[in-house]
């Protein structure tokens, strides 16, 4: 089943501790991203990658890192999370380009 | 003024009747447009893209595009109750925006 996938769902964790939040894809696309979600402001990119070791910042990149060593992987990094990081998380991945994107299930952060 | 603007909801719409959900946005360049669908507590789906000027129909959906007034549309006929949800206007210029989102609640 061609399919985005996510790991944690949801995370609990506290202010500095360093965490990464998986994304995997099976369907060889070439354009991942990742995105937040928060009430009254939509979903806002935070990197994304045209392809393998090739990211690049989104609107909101501040506090957050990226990599790209295979295709079908892409981690999100918080090396020293806040409250302020608190929200949904989506990740999700295109043939090419942002084009007719597949999210992930989301992973919901709490920071405290 | 927001990049992509949607109008701000809810929308409360009866079971049958047309749901008419609007965007507009800034970049002039900007060439695709996309509408997702979100159901509460789930990932956003797409349900259509349209890149021309004019409407493009597919099924209970019709996507209607005026690039000279920046305004794209979404049109759901015979609105069923299973259409409750936010719907997501995206935008793609030099890259992909999303729009706040549009609840719809459909009354039985």
């Amino acid at each position: 089943e061609a399919q985005v996938t996510q790991n944690p769902r949801y995370l609990i964790t506290v202010t500095g501790k360093k965490l990464t939040v998986t994304c995997s894809q099976n369907m060889n696309h070439e354009y991942m991203s990742w995105y937040r979600q928060d009430p009254g402001l939509g979903l806002r990119q935070i990197y994304y990658s045209m392809n393998v070791e090739v990211t690049d910042k989104g609107d909101v990149p501040e506090g957050y890192k990226v990599s790209r060593k295979e295709k079908r992987n892409f981690p999100l990094i918080l090396e020293s999370p806040s409250p302020n990081q608190t929200s949904l998380y989506f990740c999700a991945s295109s043939l090419e380009g942002a084009e007719t994107q597949y999210f992930g299930p989301g992973t919901r952060l709490l920071v405290l | 003024q927001k990049e992509v603007e949607q109008n701000s909801g809810p929308l409360s719409v009866p079971e049958g009747a047309i749901a008419s959900l609007n965007c507009t946005y800034s970049d002039r360049g900007s060439q695709s447009f996309f509408w997702y669908r979100q159901y509460s507590g789930k990932s956003p789906e797409l349900i259509m893209f349209i890149y021309s000027n004019g409407d493009k129909e597919d099924g209970r959906f019709t996507a209607q595009l005026n690039k000279a007034s920046q305004y794209v549309s979404l049109l759901i006929r015979d609105s069923q109750p299973s259409d409750s949800a936010t719907y997501l206007c995206a935008v793609q210029g030099g890259k992909l925006i999303f729009g706040q989102g549009t609840e719809l609640s459909v009354k039985p």
